[in-house]
């Protein structure tokens, strides 16, 4: 069972207010990401981190930042939010190993307004 | 980066067989993963292929050819539970984890 846990899971705001996506996960797991998924479509990589004090752009390009002070919490934050921001962040941690299959959170559903 | 094709949907009767392929064509090569989603929840893991040949794992078998870039999933002895998109996905050098558009499957009774 994966314990991997993200806050909040439905999310409604307006234009330009700040927010931040919440991840954590108890499994010790070196790795995490942020992935992207607008319904019915794929996921598109935003940000990947491989430990404390890591963190990558994913392949697509996204206006949002990332952080990892500790190893089981990766938050993602918008600063000014728009409605193209409007989307669901999936995160997900993986540990490295021959198999390292990703883990997911269930998902912030934001809208914004 | 990874350039990752599989068909957009696929139709089963309950019971049957259903094959979904997936190509790709990567710059580099790490394993490559099956994953389910129903509509509205998180992806979950279904298999793992990083050697060529077939992975059996129950109702699910997954094969790969590294050489021609080609996976496929078999599920079989399909239930209405199955009815979900089905995410290939490929991982390459630096650990990072591409996904197809996916294939949805619908089971009809």
């Amino acid at each position: 069972e994966a314990d991997i846990y993200q806050t909040p899971r439905y999310l409604v705001i307006g234009t330009g207010k700040k927010i931040t996506l919440e991840c954590s996960q108890t499994m010790g797991h070196d790795k995490m990401y942020w992935y992207q998924q607008d319904p019915g479509m794929e996921l598109h990589l935003i940000h990947y981190s491989y430990g404390v004090n890591s963190t990558e752009k994913g392949d697509l390009s996204s206006e949002s930042t990332v952080s990892r002070i500790r190893t089981e919490h990766f938050p993602l934050t918008l600063e000014s939010a728009r409605p193209s921001h409007t989307s669901q962040y999936l995160c997900a941690s993986s540990e490295y190993g021959e198999a390292g299959e990703l883990f997911f959170g269930e998902g912030s559903r934001l809208t914004v307004l | 980066g990874q350039n990752i094709d599989q068909p957009t949907e696929m139709t089963a009767t309950e019971g049957a067989i259903v094959q979904i392929n997936c190509t790709y064509q990567t710059s580099g090569f790490n394993g490559l993963f099956w994953y389910q989603q129903h509509a509205g929840e998180a992806p979950t893991f279904l298999s793992y292929n990083v050697l060529d040949g077939l992975e059996e794992k129950g109702r699910f078998s997954s094969f790969l050819s590294r050489s021609k870039g080609y996976s496929y999933l078999l599920l079989k002895e399909l239930q209405m539970k199955d009815s979900a998109s089905y995410l290939c996905a490929v991982r390459d050098g630096d650990y990072k984890l591409s996904f197809g558009a996916g294939t949805t499957v619908t089971v009809r009774a």
